[in-house]
């Protein structure tokens, strides 16, 4: 079965500009959520999307956007790029129930380098 | 909302021996905690994760301890190997609610 899709793999963009990266989750999987990966700070949690309804949000400014598909793929839009959005954005999806989370399946990652 | 603290942020150790790692978690109702692994320049996976109703779990050379009273959690790794080098992330969360990871610990195996 094949696993989660992110593209673009790698993108850079200059300050200012707005970016769209797209994930399609593995088959069956309605939820995907977002994650921005830097050095020393982890995984921030940005948005999950579950049957097309974002369920959950991080504490990202509005600059950070999202959708999903009625196919379970998903979207993320970040708008007016600043230099502190380099970064690998991971996506990940997961068969949850409405009641539990469930195991995260990654993807490879977008990375964005700002200039 | 959910906080997750993780330490260390670095441990190396002799191949052979056993490394520890230690979460603490802020929601007294977060009820699950997964443990991720991501090795160098690969995507995290899931290693070992453990609910809230059971206080230890284990898989092979890796297990979970959980303390609810505390609200801390650990991941012990026993007879490490050069393939147990990578970078261990700690999470938590309530219900359905989002998955809160911690800053990450980078586990060096010395040969």
């Amino acid at each position: 079965k094949a696993g989660v899709t992110q593209t673009p793999r790698y993108l850079i963009k200059t300050r200012g500009q707005q970016v769209t990266l797209s994930c399609s989750p593995i088959s069956g999987h309605r939820s995907v959520s977002w994650y921005q990966q830097t050095p020393g700070q982890g995984l921030q949690f940005l948005f999950e999307y579950f049957s097309e309804t974002q369920r959950n949000k991080g504490n990202f400014p509005g600059r950070f956007s999202g959708r999903q598909f009625s196919n379970s793929r998903s979207e993320m839009n970040v708008s007016t790029l600043e230099l502190g959005d380099s970064a690998l954005y991971l996506c990940a999806s997961s068969l949850v129930t409405s009641g539990s989370t469930g195991e995260l399946f990654f993807g490879e990652g977008s990375r964005l380098t700002v200039l | 909302g959910e906080n997750v603290e993780q330490h260390p942020s670095t441990l190396s150790v002799q191949e052979g021996d056993s490394a520890v790692i230690k979460c603490t978690y802020s929601d007294s109702a977060s009820n699950y905690f997964p443990w991720y692994k991501q090795e160098l320049g690969k995507r995290p996976q899931l290693i070992i994760d453990i609910r809230s109703n059971v206080g230890e779990k284990k898989d092979q050379r890796i297990a979970v301890t959980l303390n609810k009273t505390a609200k801390h959690f650990s991941l012990h790794i026993t007879e490490t190997q050069p393939e147990d080098s990578a970078v261990y992330f700690c999470a938590a969360s309530v219900g359905n609610e989002k998955l809160t990871f911690g800053t990450g610990t980078r586990l060096t195996i010395i040969p």
